[in-house]
């Protein structure tokens, strides 16, 4: 069946380091790739998208790559800061009103 | 500032149950969806409105059943709770054509003894 990404993995990072979550996804028709992120209480919340035909795309302090060839998608986010401390989860929409989410990621920040 | 407003953050009912879970959003969005989250498992659409009265079903609607009077407000339904329906429940909404940036309520953890 459809899946994206892994059981839960966790991450841990030094504050002002670097980050980089990756996921893999299955299904090639999908038409976006999008990140969300869930802090502790909270429901997800929207971070970026990629659309199918781009490779990559910049926001604040996010950058997310998509390669198409071996169906993989990451999020990487510069200079990591306490307030990132969260589950991150990759998706993407397979057409109509369906999402595929994948487990999440759990980042940890060290100060 | 956009707004998903679930109404519960906790509720704990008992096997056989009828449970209403409620959901409404202020952005006029056409779109609105019912997720469960269980560890491992990621997201998992149980039921999706594309306007009033309209409903289709998701992954895992067994069990459930939706109702949209409004356009703000998606209710679920858990006919006759049972204890493998507990589980995080998370409602979002998003714009008709944008299905891909959904905004999220806080969810309601929902406890079935």
């Amino acid at each position: 069946g459809e899946s994206v990404g892994l059981h839960l993995p966790t991450l841990s990072v030094q504050e002002g380091d670097n980050s980089i979550i990756n996921c893999a996804y299955s299904n090639s028709a999908s038409d976006y790739f999008i990140w969300y992120k869930q802090e502790s209480g909270k429901g997800p919340q929207f971070i970026i998208d990629i659309r199918s035909n781009m490779d990559k795309r910049q926001g604040q302090r996010v950058t997310v790559l998509l390669n198409k060839t071996v169906k993989h998608l990451s999020l990487q986010i510069a200079a990591t800061q306490p307030g990132d401390s969260a589950v991150y989860f990759c998706a993407e929409h397979t057409g109509g009103f369906k999402t595929i989410f994948g487990a999440g990621t759990r980042l940890f920040v060290k100060a | 500032d956009v707004k998903v407003t679930q109404s519960s953050r906790y509720l704990v009912k008992r096997t056989g149950e009828k449970v209403f879970l409620e959901c409404v959003q202020d952005m006029d969005h056409e779109n609105m969806f019912w997720y469960r989250q269980d560890p491992g498992l990621g997201l998992r659409l149980i039921y999706f409105s594309y306007d009033v009265k309209m409903k289709e079903k998701g992954d895992i609607p067994e069990g459930y059943s939706v109702s949209r009077e409004k356009k703000e407000r998606f209710s679920l339904i858990l006919e006759s709770a049972s204890t493998n329906q507990t589980s995080m429940y998370l409602c979002a909404s998003s714009l008709l054509d944008r299905v891909n940036i959904q905004y999220f309520g806080a969810g309601t953890r929902l406890s079935v003894l």
